[in-house]
């Protein structure tokens, strides 16, 4: 399917563990984007992608890693996942940094 | 002063009202203004995009930017209950992090 799709949906892990979640564009798009959305504060950037191999810290980077190896995909790892990283997390891909696609989000709960 | 302030509502009006969703902002280089809507459990649409100031059109929709006031305006004609959602801003300039509102919430009754 053409677009942006985000897996898992829905996420329930411990902390301290370690949690991937995936992002897969459709559309070659050079710039990826990831942004977590919480009740309060709205969508708050934590890492973005220009290109294969380039990343950059957004707003809120801490405790999370990102990789850009091919230019469709843009996974975000949580290393040693916290309560305060539970969350919706958005996944978006623009070919210049204004006009983003968003996907439909993964819920994490880190219990 | 945050960067973009937006009334997060909720905001509850009858079916076939005209609605007003409102921005300011601060940073007067921005030049790329937006407005995406975002339903229950889903992520945001982009539903607008104007670049600097005037109005843009799309049937039911019209987007206002006014740069003098820092100010922009999604205005909604004949609402529907189809239309319940939380409506996010969201500006930047060239090259920089899009910069988002906290979102209004609507709710168009029937």
């Amino acid at each position: 399917d053409a677009g942006i799709t985000q897996s898992p949906r829905y996420k329930i892990t411990e902390t301290g563990r370690q949690v991937t979640l995936m992002c897969h564009q459709t559309w070659s798009h050079s710039y990826m984007f990831w942004y977590r959305q919480d009740l309060g504060h709205g969508l708050r950037l934590i890492y973005y992608s220009a290109a294969a191999d380039i990343t950059d810290k957004g707003e809120v980077p801490d405790g999370y890693v990102v990789s850009r190896s091919k230019t469709e995909n843009f996974p975000l790892t949580l290393e040693s996942a916290t309560r305060s990283q539970t969350s919706v997390y958005f996944c978006a891909s623009s070919e210049q940094k204004n006009i983003q696609y968003f996907g439909a989000g993964t819920r994490l709960s880190v219990l | 002063q945050k960067e973009v302030e937006q009334d997060p509502g909720p905001l509850s009006v009858p079916e076939g009202a005209i609605v007003s969703l409102n921005c300011t902002y601060s940073n007067s280089a921005f030049q790329y203004f937006m407005w995406y809507r975002q339903y229950s459990r889903k992520g945001p649409e982009l539903l607008m995009y104007t670049y600097s100031s005037g109005n843009k059109e799309d049937g039911r929709f019209t987007a206002q930017v006014d740069k003098s006031s820092k100010y922009i305006s999604l205005f909604i004609r004949d609402s529907q209950p189809s239309d319940s959602a939380t409506y996010l801003c969201a500006m930047n300039q060239a090259g920089t992090a899009l910069i988002f509102g906290k979102g209004t919430t609507l709710s168009v009754s029937s």
